[in-house]
């Protein structure tokens, strides 16, 4: 596989579920977001890991609980969620160091929380 | 604040040209880029601009005015595949992306 891949596609979940969504990244980046997108709504940044270590937190709620165990993969599990809190999430990653500053994404889950 | 306008939604006809604005507030100035999103599909990278001016890549074009706050996307010979939202997206001093919501390009025939 190459390039950014997300799993699961889709996933509905009840408010007491405990769930984790994986992301792996096939490009040699060294930096991986999670990006929370709602319908006409801008992406939301939630966390940012540069080398395995996570530089941002962009005051998520701790029912969100990210986990980066190698420059590769990234992880967000979810607990006792909310309704509100349905939307599409996207992982990306970027090369740090790279002036363009561009960021790859997966295609997303997109997740629904009854 | 931090923030970045562009139209919600655009129709636009096969074979035309179309110009997509994006304007913007941010803490810092570190590149503007541009993205394109099918539906259900991961936002692809289709620009980058620092410096003043017009960049053309193909069919696509985006233009920056940074004395402006400004910048547009400009697509021509509009072929259905380009119906699509288009995200703005400004880096600020942090090195962080600030999005815009995102313009819904519709093509007809």
């Amino acid at each position: 596989e190459t390039g950014v891949t997300q799993t699961p596609r889709h996933l509905v979940m009840g408010m007491t579920n405990k769930k984790s969504l994986k992301c792996e990244q096939h490009l040699g980046h060294n930096a991986m977001y999670w990006y929370k997108q709602s319908a006409k709504k801008p992406l939301e940044l939630m966390f940012v890991y540069n080398f395995k270590e996570q530089t941002e937190n962009n005051s998520v709620p701790s029912r969100f609980s990210p986990e980066c165990p190698n420059s590769s993969h990234l992880f967000l599990h979810l607990h006792t969620l909310q309704p509100e809190d349905s939307a599409l999430y996207l992982c990306a990653s970027r090369l740090s160091g790279e002036i363009t500053d561009t960021q790859y994404f997966g295609p997303g889950t997109r997740l629904t929380v009854l | 604040g931090q923030n970045i306008d562009q139209p919600t939604e655009m129709t636009a006809t096969e074979g035309a040209i179309v110009q997509i604005n994006c304007t913007y507030q941010t803490s810092g100035f570190n590149g503007l880029f541009w993205y394109q999103q099918h539906a259900g599909e991961a936002p692809t990278f289709l620009s980058y601009n620092v410096l003043d001016g017009l960049e053309e890549k193909g069919r696509f074009s985006s233009f920056l005015s940074r004395s402006k706050g400004y910048s547009y996307l400009l697509l021509k010979e509009l072929q259905m595949k380009d119906s699509a939202s288009y995200l703005c997206a400004v880096g600020n001093s942090n090195y962080q992306l600030i999005w815009g919501a995102g313009t819904k390009l519709i093509i007809k025939p």
